[in-house]
């Protein structure tokens, strides 16, 4: 299994779709998950953390899977501005530096 | 508000030559680390830092060095450029929280 893997989509969604991304990851002793949003061009931000079995932000959930060592990313209602790559990111090494991500899925909403 | 600042933009490099990419931020992190993106991938780490004086080596850090002598500088050297070093290079910083705060990039081409 690769350290961090992403489905690369493209993701083609209309306004208002719900649409769900997985990732999976090969260290099973990583304890915090990371998605990151980067727009065409420009730096990754932060989009949500996930520390326990998972998170919820508005319209974004993010969902955590030990025994499978899966993370996954849900959005809904999608928005035009959510067309971005989204990236997951897991901390490895003994203490979270090393940083993994992945290779990112393409979203596109579009009207 | 700076955060995570990158010089230059944009570079083109002849092969064999040498250039330090800048990397400054204004948040009194202690974490520091620096990427490079391929088209199409993910980040890779190249290099990090937990602190001023002290630096390690990522999963990719052969071509590069880096120093560490303030806690608002985290340089990157690239002493004999090659075309795999082409590349869009980030930097990032991180206090406790493991978020990282990225800089906007440099664009560097080796000819």
């Amino acid at each position: 299994r690769k350290e961090v893997e992403q489905d690369p989509g493209p993701f083609n969604v209309p306004e208002g779709a719900t649409v769900a991304f997985n990732c999976t990851y090969s260290n099973s002793a990583s304890q915090s998950f990371f998605w990151y949003r980067q727009d065409c061009r420009k730096e990754p931000k932060l989009l949500m953390s996930v520390y326990s079995s998972g998170n919820e932000d508005g319209r974004f959930t993010a969902q955590l899977n030990r025994a499978s060592q899966y993370i996954s990313l849900l959005i809904r209602d999608s928005k035009l501005s959510d067309s971005a790559t989204y990236l997951c990111v897991v901390p490895y090494g003994y203490n979270n530096n090393d940083m993994r991500f992945g290779a990112g899925t393409r979203l596109t909403v579009k009207p | 508000n700076a955060g995570v600042t990158q010089t230059p933009k944009f570079r083109i490099l002849k092969i064999g030559q040498s250039m330090t990419l800048q990397c400054t931020q204004d948040m009194n992190h202690n974490y520091m680390y620096w990427y490079r993106q391929d088209p199409g991938m993910g980040l890779k780490l190249i290099y990090y830092s937990v602190g001023a004086g002290i630096t390690d080596k990522g999963e990719v850090p052969n071509g590069y060095n880096v120093s560490r002598s303030t806690t608002e500088d985290f340089p990157l050297r690239l002493e004999l450029a090659a075309p795999s070093q082409t590349s869009v290079y980030f930097c990032a910083s991180s206090g406790v929280a493991e978020t990282q705060y990225f800089g906007p990039g440099t664009r560097l081409l080796v000819l």
